[in-house]
């Protein structure tokens, strides 16, 4: 089955810009999407189809992807964006199609 | 608004049996497909099931394959999941969550909390 592997930790300063790396076999041929999850609540969808933004996210996220590595990018690091971060992808040729990456902790200095 | 209310969690034995609930509004359910997600205390989201909008396919992690079933009820904007033969590692935060138009999960539930312990 597809494998989504993200860094455990990032960390950033403030007004810093923050990159969290997604990495699979061919990513950049499927559709990536991010989700925050802070502690206690229930993830929020961040970025989907790879870069764009749902409404009501920031401009400061914005998210690529090719090759074999997608990536989810913060700028200007805010104290209210730690969290754990998390990719996932649609694996169309599998039985088990949602693949999530390990997640990401990032923590703000 | 558009939301998704979960129910049904608590304490259970192993090897008994709970039924989640998920209560859609704010949004035409039976347009949607749908899945579970969950989260175990630490840990990260797995993906447990999904269910086509109009129920004709379904596919579930192995991990519960053939333990737990996925279902719906569009009359009742409802989706729910029959969990059997549970184990301690089924213990987790258990999420519905609707499946956006490119496959990504655009609304979640607040999750219910389901103990598995003796």
């Amino acid at each position: 089955s597809y494998v989504l592997t993200q860094p455990p930790s990032v960390s950033v300063a403030p007004g810093k810009t923050a990159r969290i790396t997604c990495g699979g076999n061919n990513i950049g041929s499927k559709s990536v999407h991010w989700y925050q999850q802070k502690p206690g609540q229930a993830p929020v969808l961040v970025i989907y189809y790879d870069s764009d933004r749902p409404s009501g996210i920031p401009e400061r996220f914005s998210g690529s992807n090719s090759g074999n590595t997608a990536t989810l990018t913060i700028s200007r690091v805010e104290a209210g964006d730690e969290a754990d971060y998390y990719c996932q992808v649609w694996d169309s040729s599998s039985d088990h199609p949602v693949v999530f990456g390990g997640g990401t902790k990032l923590t703000v200095l | 608004q558009v939301q998704l209310v979960e129910s049904g969690g608590g304490l259970v034995k192993p090897g008994g049996s709970l039924r989640l609930s998920c209560a859609a509004s704010g949004f035409t359910f039976s347009d949607y497909y749908m899945s579970w997600i969950r989260q175990a205390p630490g840990k990260g989201l797995e993906w447990v099931s999904y269910i086509s909008s109009s129920g004709s396919t379904i596919y579930y992690a192995d991990s519960v394959k053939g333990r737990f079933t996925i279902s719906r009820d569009n009359a009742k904007n409802s989706l729910y999941l029959q969990m059997n033969s549970l184990r301690a590692e089924d213990t987790a935060v258990y999420y519905c969550a609707r499946d956006g138009a490119t496959r990504e999960f655009d609304i979640w539930g607040q999750g219910t909390m389901v103990t598995v312990s003796s």
